[in-house]
């Protein structure tokens, strides 16, 4: 059974640090994985999609990556702004896909 | 392009009654998804339809079902509602299962008192 684990669970910085946020999956056979970010009591909007046979994704300030034989994958938000603040969720597609808990975060002006 | 559609967006129940919420895809994707989202279980996979063909299922009791029509809108029941069925229920769409990104509806917020 797929379980995925997402380090760590809150972060808080002062505006402009670059951040990593860990995500972490049990089951190797995956054919994606997929960052979202959740802002309260909203739907989920998709930040990068990462096929099984890619390493690595970029998007304007954010750089995902993906080692699958590890289990893992990295997202790095570069010059964090408060507009950043929100959830971030890893979610990897085996079967259906599976979430992480999200990782709450709050980046201060 | 119009995004994922959900209705109602809430919906406030008694315990015993049903419900059933509606989504409507991004036009041309033929696989929806239903999740629950809930403070004390984060996002948990409710289903996967396919072709108006359910492909997966999570670990939910037989009170939860779903389906999808032809034209890959789907909808979700829940019957006998329960005060724990309170929660945020997310659809997504995607072109075809496990293929490009997934798209998520605003959500239906749902009360059981």
């Amino acid at each position: 059974k797929q379980e995925v684990t997402q380090i760590p669970a809150a972060l808080s910085v002062p505006e402009g640090e670059n951040l990593v946020l860990n995500c972490s999956f049990t089951d190797s056979a995956i054919y994606n994985l997929q960052w979202f970010r959740q802002d309260p009591g909203k739907g989920l909007t998709s930040l990068l999609l990462i096929q099984s046979s890619q390493r690595e994704q970029t998007s304007g300030r954010l750089n995902a990556s993906l080692d699958k034989s590890s289990g893992r994958s990295t997202l790095y938000i570069a010059a964090s702004q408060p507009g950043d603040s929100a959830t971030y969720l890893c979610a990897v597609y085996g079967q259906n896909f599976v979430f992480g808990p999200g990782t709450r975060l709050s980046v201060l002006p | 392009k119009a995004g994922v559609t959900q209705t109602p967006r809430y919906l406030i129940k008694t315990r015993g009654q049903q419900v059933t919420l509606s989504c409507s895809p991004i036009s041309g994707h033929r696989s929806v998804s239903w999740y629950q989202q809930t403070p004390g279980q984060g996002l948990q996979f409710l289903f996967e339809y396919f072709s108006e063909t359910q492909r997966n299922k999570g670990n939910f009791p037989g009170r939860f079902s779903g389906r999808q029509f032809s034209n890959s809108r789907s909808e979700m029941n829940v019957s006998t509602l329960e005060l724990g069925d309170s929660a945020l229920y997310l659809c997504a769409s995607s072109p075809n299962p496990g293929e490009g990104t997934q798209y998520f509806g605003p959500g239906t917020r749902l009360l059981v008192l």
